[in-house]
Parts: C-alpha cells; structure tokens; sequence
C-alpha cells in the first residue's frame, strides 16, 4: 500500500471558520494531489502540486489555497468554509512524471454547518 | 470539453452472472485509461492502466479493454467480495478527469 496519511479523518465545522487538511506521504514522489469526491460529480481535482513550493489550480479551486513547503507534506486550505465545501476529501500521489496511476488516501469526510 | 461518461449509473448482479461495465470518453490523445475500484468509505485503488486501442489487462475476475473511444470492464463469474464503486479516469494534461462510477452489487 502507498504510504499516504490524511488528517484529520473525519471534520465538523461551522460556516466562515478556516480548515486545514493535511496529506503525508512516506514514498518521495514529486506529484500530490488534492481532489473532492461529491455524489454525481465524481472526483473532481481541486490542486495539485509537482514539487516544493510548485503548485497549481484544478478544476474546483476557488475557495481554496495549498501549500507544499516539503516533499512529503501537502496542505489544503479552506479560509473561510462554505457549506458547499462539504465533501469528501482524497490526497493522490503518484510518481510517473504524473501521468502514471494515482493513489489515493483514506479521505477526509468535511461537514460545515 | 474533455469527459468520462460511465454506464451503467449502478448494477446488481447475482453471484457468478458474468457482466461488463462501460467507460466512454472525449478526448483526443489519450494518454492514459485508468481503473479504479472504491469501497465505501475508502480512497480508490488502482487496479488497471491501458494506453493504445486493443490493449487488454486481467487480474483475477476482472478484464479491462480499451478501443479508441471506449473501456470495458469485464466481470466473469464474480462474487459477493467485488461488491464495489468501478471509477475509470483518464490523463489531461497533469489532470486526471475521473468518471462518476458505476456501482457494482453482487448478491449471495
């Protein structure tokens, strides 16, 4: 199994506070995704990172930051949460010059209230 | 736009009646088809890659195809343990453009 650990795994929150989910991997690859998972939209990619400091905008980015400050460690941010922002949340790496298969973490389940 | 289209939206099926799933896209230039199997509660797992029209890969009961504007997963005989969400996806650009699923219950 891919050494990916998010965090926390399970997150309930109110309307307007900030949120941060955490992505940890132990395989050193360069590329670190962060997609949401709705019913009848399926995963839909929100940032993905390819390196150290080096990141970009998916499809579904608005109302969210990243940041990846080492190898093993990307962060998604939620400013300000949103009840639409409730989802579930999936970290992804893969290590193929990121175009290879993805594999996925355990999810964050996020609830705002 | 570049889309993955998966059908059917949900499928049961009794043990051992042998199916397939459908997996159709837009893009031109495919890099890559992907497979994905997704318990609940669960991060999907990866269960197949397929790059050029006629490629075909198995695993145990599984049997994925690719032509030129579609993928098959083929299931022969399964079991109740396949019970599962299929998700395909492919490349675009550094993207992954992942279709809804098809959810696959097999009963005893």
């Amino acid at each position: 199994d891919a050494g990916i650990t998010q965090s926390p795994r399970h997150k309930v929150t109110e309307t307007g506070t900030p949120v941060t989910l955490r992505c940890h991997q132990t395989e050193n690859h360069r590329y670190m995704y962060w997609y949401r998972q709705d019913p009848g939209h399926g995963l839909r990619l929100i940032h993905y990172s390819y390196g150290v400091k080096d990141t970009d905008k998916g499809e579904v980015s608005d109302g969210y930051s990243v940041s990846r400050s080492k190898t093993e460690d990307f962060l998604l941010t939620l400013e300000s949460a949103t009840s639409s922002q409730t989802s579930v949340y999936f970290c992804a790496i893969t290590g193929q010059g990121g175009t290879g298969e993805l594999f996925f973490g355990e999810g964050s389940r996020l609830t705002v209230l | 736009e570049d889309q993955v289209t998966q059908s059917p939206e949900a499928l049961r099926l009794q043990e051992g009646e042998s199916s397939s799933l459908n997996c159709s896209y837009t893009v031109s230039g495919l890099r890559g088809l992907f497979w994905y199997r997704q318990d609940p509660g669960k991060g999907p797992e990866f269960l197949f890659t397929l790059y050029s029209a006629g490629e075909e890969k198995e695993k145990e009961r599984l049997k994925a195809t690719l032509t030129k504007k579609e993928s098959f997963l083929h299931i022969t005989a399964p079991k109740p343990e396949d019970s599962a969400t299929y998700l395909c996806a492919h490349n675009y650009g550094q993207n992954f453009v992942f279709g809804p699923g098809t959810r696959l219950s097999v009963l005893p």
